[in-house]
């Protein structure tokens, strides 16, 4: 069990350039979620997959967002045309899917600063 | 919707003193109750959760935190405080919505500050 691991740990990048994060989730885990965190404020959630299927787009942030699995293994979230306003911790959590109660294990996170 | 109250941007003890960190949530049915840890360049570890039965949860690290549907309440505790809890504690709620979103909603965080 090597835990969650994201990729890059930082990214700094232009408005309105385009910015992708991936995310290696715990093996054996079929569940895979998106979060984004601001200065002060606790993660919001953005979506999550079970295994390939994306089962809750909803609350991406606006079209913009994006976010795949397209072997439900690794995920990648992008970002189009960024904001200013896009700049936070980008968190990804993974879970074995065993209903509501089972635990979600968070990565690192990508600190997205947006220049 | 669900939302989570946690009472307390920074809460300063004393090494060796209780810690208490107060969490409310709001919810129409029993919720699913979670609290996790955040380190400085670490990502969030979980600390405990409620699902059913017991009201009274143990944790890692010496802390626990107790269910109260009658207050909507789930503060976490720990008898005597260690310099290492020093750290982001955030509070989160799951519930079942039918439509399918099944991600946590978070409390804005307090951060526990150990002075010795």
């Amino acid at each position: 069990d090597t835990g969650v691991s994201q990729n890059p740990r930082h990214k700094i990048t232009k408005r309105g350039q385009n910015v992708t994060f991936r995310c290696d989730p715990i093996s054996e885990h079929n569940r895979l979620y998106w979060y984004r965190q601001t200065l002060g404020q606790g993660p919001e959630f953005l979506t999550y997959f079970q295994n390939e299927a994306q089962l809750e787009k909803s609350r991406l942030l606006s079209d913009r967002f994006s976010a795949e699995r397209p072997k439900g293994s690794f995920s990648t979230l992008e970002i189009q045309r960024t904001e200013q306003g896009d700049s936070a911790m980008y968190l990804c959590a993974s879970s074995l899917g065993l209903g509501l109660t089972d635990t979600q294990y968070f990565g690192p996170g990508t600190r997205l600063t947006v220049l | 919707a669900q939302s989570v109250t946690q009472l307390g941007s920074h809460v300063s003890v004393s090494e060796g003193a209780l810690v208490l960190l107060r969490c409310n949530y709001s919810s129409s049915v029993p919720p699913y109750l979670f609290w996790y840890v955040q380190y400085p360049n670490q990502g969030l570890q979980l600390l405990l959760k409620y699902t059913t039965g017991a009201t009274l949860v143990k944790g890692i690290n010496g802390f626990e935190a107790e269910f109260k549907k009658s207050e909507t309440s789930f503060h976490l505790t720990k008898p005597s405080a260690h310099m290492s809890d020093a750290a982001e504690y955030f509070c989160a709620v799951r519930m079942y919505s039918g439509g399918g979103a099944d991600g946590l909603t978070f409390g804005k965080g307090t951060h526990l500050i150990i002075q010795p």
